[in-house]
């Protein structure tokens, strides 16, 4: 398996600017989560999604931000517009139902950097 | 509500044991978990505690006393390549999701 693959790994892009961050899970996995990692406020929750639906999103900072999972194999996260506080390793994870036990797969992360 | 205790750095030399303490305060308590971030790098899973006792894996072993509320985890014979941060993180039960806190930041010295 290729584990949870996110791309792209890096990203810089201009304040204002659209930013699109995308996620495929194991697949099998019917839990996806989005989380931000800075030096500030360590790693955050955004939102997380079973089988393709959002269940948590109490996580994401304001309207700015939406995550979509339009079918098992593929997930998004939007930022519209960004903002330099945005900057952040972006990190996509995924487990099975019983992933408690096991533990979640995360993905290589995306850093962002919003000038 | 939850609340979380590690230290905040841990300093040890290669081939030594070191034991990171965690203390939580969780509602709906079900089990803990460890994971592992090298700089850079994603969190991996290390291991899950459900019940009391300790469970070993290789040179890490975990420990769980759900009745004190605390856990460790217990790393053996030392290697530079443990440097890293490593989180507790208690789970509650009826939530897949994980919660972490700030993480324990480990630093081996030759």
């Amino acid at each position: 398996d290729a584990g949870v693959i996110q791309s792209p790994r890096h990203e810089v892009t201009e304040m204002g600017q659209e930013v699109t961050l995308r996620c495929k899970p194991i697949s099998g996995h019917d839990y996806l989560f989005w989380y931000r990692q800075t030096m500030m406020r360590g790693l955050e929750l955004l939102i997380y999604f079973n089988n393709n639906v959002p269940i948590d999103d109490s996580g994401m900072p304001e309207d700015r931000f939406s995550a979509k999972m339009p079918n098992a194999s593929f997930s998004t996260l939007k930022i519209q517009p960004s903002e330099p506080r945005d900057s952040a390793v972006y990190f996509c994870a995924s487990s099975p139902s019983a992933g408690r036990i096991y533990g979640y797969t995360f993905g290589s992360g995306t850093r962002l950097t919003v000038v | 509500g939850q609340s979380l205790e590690q230290p905040s750095e841990v300093t040890a030399v290669e081939g030594a044991i070191v034991q990171i303490n965690c203390t939580y305060q969780t509602s709906g308590f079900y089990g803990l978990s460890w994971y592992q971030q090298h700089d850079g790098g994603a969190p991996t899973f290390l291991s899950y505690n459900a019940l009391d006792g300790l469970e070993e894996t290789g040179r890490f072993s975990s420990f769980l006393s759900r009745s004190d509320s605390y856990g460790y985890l217990l790393l053996q014979e030392l290697q530079m390549k443990d440097s890293a941060s490593y989180f507790c993180v208690p789970l509650s039960g009826g939530y897949n999701k994980l919660i972490f806190g700030a993480g324990t930041r480990l630093a081996v010295h030759p």
